[in-house]
């Protein structure tokens, strides 16, 4: 593994089923994020964790849960699919949360909700 | 409320000068960054800017006045591969980054 991995590439989902999408990272970042790319809108942060076993909610977190139990993996979970949550899904992560510590992304996962 | 505003789309000839502006209106600042997105691909790093001025790296540059709002990317010798969406993003007061929509930068030969 070299830097952020995501998993799966792409979903088709069925509404109502849930769905955990899975997020990992070899550079032991203490923070990391799960935004949602929308066309025409900025990324837009759902959940996001400072340190292992904390986590808070970003600007759009409903529908959503994460949870944080080591430093590496970070998942994502959709409870019950709905079609508004289909979009693009980045994980991120990042050494600190402050001064020139830039954010790394994950290669995405493009999630579609029938 | 927060807010990124940056052009939707532009286009520039190959081997010219482009500057893409961006204009914020957040709930503090500690630092504005500049991203580069390929279609379909992930948001990959470009720079930081956290005081006021010019930071230069290679053929891209940015710019911050914090008075202002403001902040420009730089991108001289423009070359294809340079095709490409623009994010800028400011870290607000709680440490988190705050998006603009992106710029499609379309370069012409």
């Amino acid at each position: 593994i070299a830097g952020i991995t995501q998993a799966p590439t792409s979903q088709i989902l069925a509404a109502g089923r849930r769905m955990t999408l899975r997020c990992t990272q070899d550079m032991r970042h203490n923070a990391m994020y799960w935004y949602r790319q929308d066309l025409g809108l900025g990324l837009r942060l759902i959940h996001y964790s400072n340190t292992a076993g904390t986590t808070g909610k970003g600007e759009v977190p409903d529908g959503y849960s994460v949870s944080r139990a080591n430093t590496d993996d970070f998942p994502l979970t959709l409870a019950s699919a709905v079609p508004s949550q289909t979009s693009v899904y980045f994980c991120a992560s990042s050494n600190g949360t402050s001064g020139y510590n830039e954010q790394f992304f994950g290669p995405g996962t493009r999630l579609t909700v029938l | 409320g927060q807010n990124i505003d940056q052009p939707t789309e532009m286009t520039a000839t190959e081997g010219a000068i482009v500057q893409i502006n961006c204009t914020y209106q957040t709930s503090g600042f500690n630092g504005l960054f500049w991203y580069q997105q390929h279609a379909g691909e992930a948001p990959t790093f470009l720079s930081y800017n956290v005081l006021d001025g010019l930071e230069e790296k290679g053929r891209f540059s940015s710019f911050l006045s914090r008075s202002k709002g403001y902040s420009y990317l730089l991108l001289k010798e423009l070359q294809m591969k340079d095709s490409a969406s623009y994010l800028c993003a400011v870290r607000d007061s709680n440490y988190q980054l705050i998006w603009g929509a992106g710029t499609k930068l379309i370069i012409k030969p």
